[in-house]
């Protein structure tokens, strides 16, 4: 059964400092990548795509994916508390799979 | 209006009732789908839709019917529905189904259905 596994956290990290979230995916097939945010009651939004091997840049978010090690991550530079929120890692080729999902919590 | 909108936000029914979910796109997408999440649980895809013809059915009991008349509408029928079936129901969009990648979907603010 393919899957994604990430962290459920929380993690805590304080303001301004860098948030790393990880997640392994089963499917060595996977060609997409991706990372949601989830606020309570809210539904998932997207924050970052990603292709091919390597990082990708966006603002304070970095995609980075190891299709080797199986393994995608998320680093969020300069962390507000209102990045507070669930995040989702999704893999796939056509059928995403999504994790449970890492709760981040930044402190004042 | 933008983005994906669906309708109700949310709902409570009995096991003997029939209510549908709706779904808009405004994105000028191609294609739809229809998730399920559960608490502690991953995001579970229920169907896929590409130019208004089902291409996904995940396993997902009768008493689920989804319709898709349009490019931009998805319904989600529901009927004779199980305790377990509540959760939140969430809707989304992205440009095409079909291709090498798959592309960003975009998700409403969901359905939060409980069954009594």
């Amino acid at each position: 059964q393919k899957e994604v596994e990430q962290n459920s956290g929380p993690l805590s990290v304080p303001e301004g400092a860098i948030a790393s979230l990880n997640c392994t995916y089963s499917d060595r097939g996977s060609q997409s990548f991706f990372w949601y945010r989830q606020y309570s009651g809210k539904s998932p939004e997207l924050i970052m795509f990603i292709y091919s091997n390597g990082d990708k840049e966006d603002g304070r978010f970095t995609a980075q994916l190891n299709k080797a090690s199986q393994y995608v991550s998320l680093l969020i530079r300069d962390s507000q508390p209102s990045d507070s929120a669930t995040y989702l890692c999704a893999a796939g080729f056509q059928k995403l799979v999504f994790g449970t999902g890492t709760r981040l919590l930044v402190s004042p | 209006e933008t983005g994906v909108t669906q309708t109700p936000r949310h709902l409570v029914m009995g096991m003997t009732n029939k209510k549908s979910l709706k779904c808009e796109q405004h994105l000028g997408h191609n294609a739809m789908y229809w998730y399920k999440q559960s608490a502690k649980k991953p995001l579970e895809l229920m169907f896929v839709y590409s130019l208004e013809e089902r291409v996904e059915n995940n396993s997902v009991p009768s008493r689920f019917s989804p319709e898709c008349p349009n490019s931009s509408h998805l319904f989600l029928h529901l009927h004779t529905l199980q305790p377990e079936d509540s959760a939140l129901y969430l809707c989304a969009s992205s440009q095409d189904w079909i291709g090498q990648v798959n592309q960003p979907q975009h998700f409403g603010d969901g359905t939060r259905l409980s069954i009594l």
